[in-house]
């Protein structure tokens, strides 16, 4: 069966320091993955989906399919980054898949 | 503006009084999709729509009833709904899918006595 598997559901960390939020899947087919946020009173949104390779908010994610993990990287963390984010697979074309969530706490 | 609504955003009834939640989107996306979201579990599908008309089960269908009558509304029909269903639920819109961005509603809040 399809997971995401996200292992922390709190991280905190001091501003400028480097964040990485880890995010697992199990997926026996090729997988699309995203990283959605959502910010303090706001609707969840995308931040950046793999299939881009792009760089959002100085966030990036790398699919590594031989560990079948999407980690979402920031180098210098900022206080506005505070947030909820969610991994997200999407399987069988059609269909996603969300992980419990990791609540980003960036002190200053 | 561009958005994707639902109402009520708050909702509590009784076990057995049937419910509709409704979903709008006027961004004339194809694809549309309902999720709750619980306590520890993150966000589970319920049902998709991939266009007018053609609808699909999600993980989590059991209890649920959807229809897609038009491209901007999916309601999510509760006929007899159960304290196991107090949830809060998300209804989400994508131009395409494979793969597209969803947007996301604002939340609507069930209590189910």
């Amino acid at each position: 069966a399809q997971r995401v598997t996200q292992p922390e559901k709190l991280l905190s960390v001091f501003k400028g320091a480097p964040v990485e939020l880890k995010c697992n899947y199990s997926y026996s087919g090729s997988p699309e993955l995203f990283w959605y946020v959502q910010y303090s009173r706001q609707r969840l949104q995308l931040l950046l989906r793999h299939i881009s390779r792009e760089s959002i908010k100085g966030f990036t994610a790398d699919l590594n399919k031989g560990e079948t993990s999407f980690h979402l990287k920031k180098p210098f963390a900022q206080e506005e980054d505070s947030a909820m984010y969610y991994c997200a697979l999407q399987y069988n074309f059609n269909k996603f898949y969300f992980g419990s969530g990791t609540k980003l706490n960036v002190k200053p | 503006e561009a958005q994707v609504t639902q109402n009520p955003r708050y909702l509590i009834t009784v076990t057995g009084k049937k419910l509709t939640v409704t979903c709008s989107q006027n961004m004339n996306h194809e694809y549309m999709s309902w999720y709750r979201q619980d306590p520890g579990l993150g966000l589970r599908q319920i049902y998709y729509s991939m266009n007018v008309e053609v609808t699909d089960k999600g993980d989590v269908p059991e209890g649920y009833k959807v229809s897609r009558k038009e491209k901007r509304n999916f309601p999510l029909i509760l006929e007899s709904p159960s304290p196991n269903q107090t949830s809060l639920y998300f209804c989400a819109s994508s131009l395409r899918t494979s793969p597209d961005t969803q947007y996301f509603g604002p939340g609507t809040r069930l209590t189910v006595l």
